[in-house]
């Protein structure tokens, strides 16, 4: 089975400091890969996803992700974070029957 | 831009109850989907549905649930009797052809109570 695992269930950052959030995938067959955000009291918006076709993947708000197979890795990375990016971001994998799976989520704390 | 819709924002029911939760996935997305997420912790899938039909669901999904089309628009989720552990949100989600490869759009969920 498909799952993904995000390590650091928080992040505080301080605001123009580089954002890292962690994820790492198991699956059996090529991923697809997708980063979610999440603001308070709102539902899930796509951030960026990766389906094979270029290992560094460019989203909105000035994130973007990087697949590595050999770390089975998808990391989320802001070079510079701004107070508007605090939030919970989830990373999930794409399952074979169309469903989702969802890592716990990062807490994202920007500090002024 | 096209969205999900659902239906109401908060549902108090007491438990028991049946509930029915509603959404009204983009127009021309093929697949459909239930999440849950209880308070503070992460989304959790629940069902997908594609040609009318359930095509995944967890092991969360059991007897309890169900899910309906039952027109051209609208996407349910059916709780029959309701306990006091369905508290949570509930996010329904759509995306077009290409199934797992294609990004969900989530709708705002609706929070469901059960007292």
């Amino acid at each position: 089975a498909q799952s993904v695992t995000q390590l650091g269930s928080h992040v505080s950052v301080s605001e123009g400091a580089l954002v890292l959030l962690r994820c790492n995938y198991s699956s059996s067959v090529p991923p697809y890969l997708f980063w979610y955000v999440q603001y308070p009291n709102q539902g899930l918006q796509l951030l960026l996803k990766y389906t094979s076709a270029a290992t560094l993947v460019k989203g909105i708000n000035g994130f973007e992700a990087e697949f590595k197979k050999s770390e089975t890795s998808f990391h989320l990375t802001k070079p510079s974070a701004h107070m508007s990016d605090a939030a919970e971001y989830f990373c999930a994998v794409g399952g074979n029957n169309n469903d989702m799976r969802f890592g716990a989520g990062t807490r994202l704390t920007v500090k002024p | 831009e096209p969205e999900v819709t659902q239906t109401p924002s908060h549902q108090v029911t007491q438990m028991g109850q049946e509930v029915i939760l509603r959404c009204v996935p983009i127009s021309n997305h093929l697949y459909f989907y239930w999440y849950r997420q209880i308070l503070g912790q992460k989304v959790e899938f629940l069902v997908s549905f594609y040609n009318n039909e359930i095509s995944e669901k967890s092991e969360i999904f059991d007897d309890q649930f169900s899910v309906e089309r039952p027109d051209g628009s609208n996407f349910t989720l059916k709780i029959r009797s309701t306990k006091l552990e369905d508290s949570a949100m509930y996010f329904c989600a759509s995306s077009g052809p290409g199934g797992s490869n294609q990004p969900q759009h989530f709708g705002d969920g609706t929070r469901l109570s059960i007292l």
